[in-house]
């Protein structure tokens, strides 16, 4: 039983368009929303997170959504860069477990 | 900046023998994470500790897997035996406190032959 789906995975933007990544959840008591971004060979690294009581946040290129009704959260970015190529994992979490349940990731290649 | 340390980053052996993980988590971290992931999934979660406590090791398979934080600062993952299904890669995180946000290692790519 898959607690949070990203159903694409893999997704090519070009330079200097907007990208868009999108995860679903089923459990509507997590706190929180994060995005992590994965490089080969290395470990997630954090981008940006919201919280459940906030519909969007926005940190330089970067900005996540939330939709509580449709269990639904999406990361923007604008404009992408080629050094955004990688993969990207959204994640859930709960205040009184600290347990992160991440997606399956998506894969965004930027090109020229 | 400061980082979470792992090795080793690779390591092949062969099933029913015996491997072991290290982490060093950023200093000052008082939450430790191991994660398992598994080539096109997500990371999971096996074992955390707050200093030297677990507090949670449901998806720990503890018929083979264990894990020690004695100290509360670096942290050691066992497998023994290994088995076929136990390769994946292996991820370190670390976090301030409980419910503050983790930091990952590089971690270690497992293959199991």
């Amino acid at each position: 039983d898959q607690q949070v789906k990203q159903n694409s995975p893999s997704l090519s933007v070009q330079e200097g368009r907007i990208s868009i990544l999108n995860c679903d959840y089923t459990n509507s008591m997590f706190d929180y929303f994060l995005w992590y971004k994965k490089y080969p060979a290395e470990g997630p690294t954090f981008l940006i997170s919201i919280s459940s009581i906030k519909d969007k946040n926005e940190d330089g290129r970067f900005t996540v959504f939330l939709n509580k009704s449709a269990k639904h959260l999406s990361l923007h970015i604008v404009p992408s860069q080629p050094g955004d190529s990688a993969v990207y994992f959204c994640a859930t979490g709960s205040y009184n477990t600290d347990k992160l349940i991440f997606g399956t990731g998506t894969r965004l290649q930027v090109f020229p | 900046e400061a980082e979470v340390a792992q090795s080793p980053r690779y390591k092949i052996t062969e099933k029913s023998q015996a491997v072991a993980f290290w982490c060093d988590p950023i200093s000052g971290h008082a939450t430790l994470y191991w994660y398992r992931q598994i080539l096109g999934q997500g990371p999971e979660l096996l074992v955390q500790f707050q200093d030297e406590s677990v507090v949670d090791d449901s998806q720990l398979p503890k018929d083979r897997f264990s894990a020690e934080r004695l100290k509360g600062v670096d942290s050691t993952l066992k497998i023994q035996p290994a088995e076929l299904g136990d390769s994946a890669m292996y991820l370190c995180a670390s976090s301030l406190n409980r419910g503050e946000t983790q930091y990952f290692g590089p971690g270690t790519r497992l293959l199991v032959l």
